[in-house]
């Protein structure tokens, strides 16, 4: 299995506060992405990252922001979470590579936002 | 807006059955594709990739059709444990590697 772990696992948190997610892999992969899965609307792409500090908006970037300082690190930050923002979010991890560019994704988080 | 459709299910087969599907996609740009499997509360994971021949691994077979702009997966010999969600995802040619997922399609295999 691909280095990638996500903490925390799972987290309780209430309406407006901050909550921060991370991400971390030990495969020196270039792309790391941030989805958010949930029932009815399979995996959707909040943010992306190409390299240390290059990051962009993915389709659902709304009331999220991200950081990479650092090639094995992608946290995700819900600036004042809301009850929408309740979910399993799915770190992953891939190489550029036209021909075969396989994912790897992390064990996710699951964020409840009372 | 890129769109991946999948029939979500879920379809029901017994043990030893061949079950096939779908997954149809809007951009003819699109360069990549692959199927994913998901196991339930678990994270995604790659199955195969589809290449423009079409690939077999063991009991699965994948095709591409450009013209009609959908990819298939066809299971043979069905077991109790190919029951799962299967993601189809789509990158488009060049520039940065976004992929697009589809919803998924669940599969039970009884006994």
């Amino acid at each position: 299995d691909a280095g990638i772990t996500q903490s925390p696992r799972h987290k309780v948190t209430e309406t407006g506060t901050p909550v921060t997610l991370r991400c971390h892999q030990t495969e020196n992969h270039r792309y790391m992405y941030w989805y958010r899965q949930d029932p009815g609307h399979g995996l959707r792409l909040i943010h992306y990252s190409y390299g240390v500090k290059d990051t962009d908006k993915g389709e659902v970037s709304d009331g999220y922001s991200v950081s990479r300082s650092k090639t094995e690190d992608f946290l995700l930050t819900l600036e004042s979470a809301t009850s929408s923002q309740t979910s399993v979010y799915f770190c992953a991890i891939s190489e550029f590579n036209l021909d075969d560019n396989e994912q790897f994704f992390g064990p996710g988080t699951r964020l409840t936002v009372l | 807006r890129k769109e991946v459709e999948q029939d979500p299910g879920p379809f029901n087969v017994p043990e030893g059955a061949t079950v096939a599907f779908n997954c149809t996609y809007s951009n003819s740009a699109s360069q990549s594709f692959f199927w994913y499997r998901q196991d339930c509360r678990k994270e995604p994971k790659l199955l195969m990739s589809v290449y423009s021949s079409g690939n077999e691994d063991g009991r699965f077979t994948a095709q591409l059709n450009r013209a009609s702009q959908y990819i298939s997966l066809l299971i043979r010999d069905s077991k109790l444990s190919d029951s799962a969600t299967y993601l189809c995802v789509v990158n488009e040619a060049g520039g940065s590697y976004i992929p697009t997922f589809g919803r998924g399609t669940s599969l039970i295999v009884h006994p």
